[in-house]
């Protein structure tokens, strides 16, 4: 069974430019996850979705970031401008049940994210 | 914000010695997990305890939970250099997960 895939697995750009990370769930799960992580740290939520429906967007910068899930399949991060601060590691999970609190959630490799 | 605390910050250790983690956290919780990251990679998931268990095993994992306490351990028994990560716990509350800080493990050969 293939697991999350996630890409690119490396960006580099300079601040003010867009950028768009990927994530292909594994197959029939309906809830997929982006989290953050910095350096040092653990990850941190950034956007739930059950199937192709946002429930849970309350840590996401809206004012830069944006995501969408097209027919709760695959799902697109994007961030535009980007800025000094928003270099971390973007992951990508996705688990079968939709109950963020009880599923085993399984994770991509992640997109490491360097803005200059 | 993160609500788990993963104590020590980081351990180095002799394969075949065993590792022991330890997590605290601040609010009531639904269940708690264990994750392990390799470096450059995603996280696996190693073990879910709930908040009525007392104590999980999984292979050479032990997992124990004290609720009055708010804290929770790993242990590895038995350590292998393979064994070298970062470990994670994530605390479950109101359909999310929150991550600590991480534990850094190094086994050495």
């Amino acid at each position: 069974e293939a697991g999350v895939v996630q890409s690119p697995r490396y960006k580099i750009i300079e601040k003010k430019q867009p950028v768009a990370f990927w994530c292909n769930p594994i197959s029939g799960h309906n809830t997929l996850y982006w989290y953050r992580q910095n350096l040092g740290q653990g990850p941190e939520l950034l956007i739930r979705y059950e199937n192709e429906e946002a429930v849970d967007d309350s840590q996401l910068p809206k004012d830069r970031f944006s995501a969408e899930r097209l027919k709760g399949v695959d799902s697109t991060l994007k961030i535009q401008p980007a800025e000094l601060g928003d270099s971390a590691v973007y992951l990508c999970a996705s688990s079968a049940g939709g109950l963020a609190a009880t599923d085993t959630q399984y994770f991509g490799p992640g997109t490491r994210l360097t803005v200059l | 914000s993160q609500q788990g605390e993963e104590d020590p910050q980081a351990l180095s250790i002799q394969e075949g010695e065993n590792a022991t983690m330890n997590c605290s956290y601040k609010t009531s919780i639904n269940n708690l997990q264990w994750y392990r990251q390799n470096s450059g990679r995603g996280l696996v998931h190693l073990i879910l305890i709930r908040s009525n268990e007392r104590e999980k095993h999984s292979g050479r994992l032990r997992v124990t939970l004290d609720t009055s306490k708010k804290s929770s351990s790993l242990l590895i028994t038995a350590s292998r250099a393979a064994d070298t990560a970062s470990y994670f716990c994530a605390t479950a509350r109101s359909e999310k997960l929150v991550f600590g800080k991480g534990t850094k493990l190094t086994v050495n050969p």
